[in-house]
């Protein structure tokens, strides 16, 4: 039993450039959620897909952000014309849904710095 | 105020003792929350969920829920210095499908 994949796992970039990072969740888990950390702090919600559908989505999440999971199995997060304050780690989670709850478990995560 | 609030520490026990580590959260509506772990340049790990007020155990670890209140809690008996680390409390907002977490509590067992 593998558990959450992320690719790459660090990625160092120039500003302005645009970036893409993959996760492949849990093989059974239909949920997926990402999330960006910085030091000190919590993991902050971007968004969250069940299946293929993405249902909710951060309001801090700018237009230049966008996330997709096509046949509800690996997803993409893929930023834009990146910013220093970018840098962060990325995180993407998954669950399967059920009773009584929603437990997730985090991916490696993907490490970006940008230049 | 914020969402999900934690004393960020750092929180000192000698090691063999109990760790208390506390988490409030605003949202009276929310019914699941969880607590992970995450050492230093890892990912987050999760612990323990709870959904029901009272206790709830898991080997060394017990997590607490007060919904009247709106605090949960974790004990770790029987601390070892493998234990240093920070741990995360998360709560689903009602209504959504959001995770909060608060900014952690860095807990450092002392051997």
């Amino acid at each position: 039993d593998t558990g959450v994949s992320q690719d790459p796992r660090h990625k160092i970039t120039k500003r302005g450039q645009n970036v893409t990072f993959r996760c492949d969740p849990i093989s059974e888990h239909n949920r997926l959620y990402w999330y960006r950390q910085t030091l000190g702090q919590g993991p902050e919600f971007l968004t969250y897909f069940q299946n293929e559908a993405q249902l909710e989505k951060s309001r801090l999440l700018s237009d230049r952000f966008s996330a997709e999971r096509p046949k509800g199995s690996f997803s993409t997060l893929e930023i834009q014309r990146t910013e220093q304050g970018d840098s962060a780690m990325y995180l993407c989670a998954s669950s399967f849904e059920g009773p009584p709850g929603d437990e997730q478990f985090f991916g490696p995560g993907t490490r970006l710095t940008v230049l | 105020q914020k969402e999900v609030e934690q004393n960020s520490g750092p929180l000192s026990v000698p090691e063999g003792a109990i760790a208390s580590l506390n988490c409030t959260y605003s949202d009276r509506g929310s019914q699941s929350f969880f607590w992970y772990r995450q050492y230093s340049g890892k990912s987050p790990e999760l612990i323990m969920s709870i959904y029901s007020n009272g206790d709830k155990e898991d080997g060394r670890f017990t997590a607490q829920l007060n919904k009247a209140s709106q605090y949960v809690s974790l004990l770790i008996r029987d601390s070892q210095p493998s234990d240093s680390a920070t741990y995360l409390c998360a709560v689903i907002l009602s209504g959504t499908y959001k995770y909060i977490f608060g900014t952690g509590t860095r807990l450092k067992v002392l051997a």
